[in-house]
């Protein structure tokens, strides 16, 4: 069952700018995975945070998580042309299985 | 280098036949998944396995077919009983990562049936 929903489900932003994600899911987990997908390509991971963190940066990416609204963000700042790809959060209850959202597709004007 | 190979990367498949989705990973991995993604969608897992001989359904395992004899490989059968099988399919491997479960994917293969 797909228990993540990343909102907005596109974004398009000018090279330079951040982008803004989000994602709500529904149940316990044990931590949530951001992954990146080029178009028509496989999933690379980018950032994992901890139920029991709140925040984690990796180079130019930030994720937020708040478990009591069961919610996650992930920020880009200064996109890039290269950012342009869809992004995905999993949610991982420590059952061996990873549930995905649809995803966002954010595309970086030059 | 050590990744996941799939093939092959497209493949057409008249109705009623069934295809075989190739997935091998040289990481060393134990778990290994595969996933459907329709356009404009998430991910579905269709079927993992945590270890050699042994595997468990996913979300929508009807209409597929799996086997783990090696570590290394782990091919995906779609079957005549898939009603939709037009879709990208992507194959993963997972270790551990101090508790948490990281995935590796493949490239995928699209499969379109005629």
């Amino acid at each position: 069952s797909q228990q993540g929903e990343e909102d907005p489900q596109a974004l398009s932003i000018q090279e330079g700018e951040n982008a803004t994600m989000n994602c709500s899911y529904k149940t316990s987990i044990n931590n949530l995975q951001w992954y990146r997908q080029n178009s028509g390509r496989g999933l690379v991971h980018l950032i994992l945070i901890r139920s029991n963190e709140r925040e984690k940066h990796s180079g130019r990416l930030r994720v937020t998580l708040d478990t009591s609204k069961k919610s996650s963000s992930l920020l880009i700042t200064a996109s890039r042309a290269a950012d342009t790809a869809s992004y995905f959060c999993a949610t991982d209850a420590g059952d061996y299985k990873l549930s995905f959202g649809a995803g966002t597709t954010v595309t970086v004007r030059a | 280098d050590g990744g996941i190979t799939q093939s092959p990367k497209y493949l057409f498949r008249k109705e009623g036949q069934n295809v075989t989705l190739s997935c091998e990973q040289n990481l060393n991995h134990d778990a290994m998944y595969w996933y459907r993604q329709d356009p404009g969608q998430g991910l579905r897992l269709i079927y993992y396995s945590q270890i050699v001989n042994d595997f468990q359904k996913g979300d929508i395992a009807e209409g597929y077919s799996v086997s783990r004899e090696k570590k290394e490989s782990f091919p995906l059968t779609v079957t005549s009983a898939q009603k939709n099988p037009t879709a990208f399919y992507l194959c993963a491997s997972s270790h551990d990562r101090a508790g948490a479960n990281v995935l590796t994917f493949g490239a995928g293969s699209r499969l379109t049936v005629l």
